[in-house]
């Protein structure tokens, strides 16, 4: 256990429909980072939240959205599923900005049919 | 944008050989970090690397920054299975927000 929580684990929906993975970051973490990766491809950046304010965007979709709050955790909300979305969603954290290395979660893996 | 490219994307070795990976970016990076992913599972921090020509060991694995801090290589000496994964380095552009950018990856293999 990395100390970084993900849920749902796994998750089916049907194209054009809205999601929510959630990310609980390990305790003290005030960094949360959102990252994408698709079958054998690398890893995407989306976004990234600092303490509850979002600190560096990457190339997150218009239909993607995220959000960290008061207690830390976020929540990265993807709507008008295409298939083309699939993918493992992993979230990650860190103490500070630049502190060194990230702690990944185990991933969402979301599967649009 | 930043681009950090590694070589090779695959390599089989046999268990005992050597395995080296190497990380190249288009930009000068504040550091580099280093990240293994075992099959089915998620990334692991493995080391961070800041300074110039830094050289790092741990244990079997020695992880060097280029003096430009353009590049950086991760050298596995007499590979064993538990090796087998993914080995990705990541890396901040100097200057610019905290985007930590990914390489391409590494997929290692190997086999007694």
């Amino acid at each position: 256990d990395s100390g970084v929580t993900q849920t749902p684990k796994h998750l089916i929906t049907a194209t054009g429909q809205r999601v929510t993975l959630r990310c609980s970051p390990r305790s003290g973490d005030l960094s949360v980072y959102w990252y994408q990766q698709s079958l054998d491809q690398g890893l995407q950046f989306l976004i990234q939240y600092y303490n509850g304010e979002e600190r560096a965007k990457g190339n997150i979709l218009e239909r993607f959205s995220a959000q960290q709050f008061p207690d830390l955790h976020s929540e990265l909300n993807l709507s008008s599923l295409e298939l083309g979305d699939s993918a493992l969603y992993f979230c990650a954290s860190s103490v500070e900005v630049h502190s060194g290395g990230y702690t990944f979660g185990s991933g969402t893996r979301l599967t649009v049919v | 944008g930043q681009q950090v490219m590694q070589i090779p994307q695959y390599q089989h070795v046999q268990e005992g050989e050597d395995f080296t990976t190497y990380c190249n970016s288009s930009t000068t990076l504040s550091n580099i970090q280093w990240y293994k992913q075992r099959p089915g599972g998620h990334p692991v921090f493995l080391i961070q690397l800041v300074k110039s020509g830094e050289v790092k060991k741990q244990k079997r694995l020695t992880f060097q920054f280029g003096e430009a801090k353009k590049n950086s290589s991760l050298h596995i000496t007499a590979t064993q299975t538990t090796d087998v994964g993914t080995y990705f380095c990541a890396g901040i552009n100097t200057g610019t927000a905290s985007k930590l950018t990914f390489g391409t990856g590494t997929r290692l293999q190997v086999t007694l």
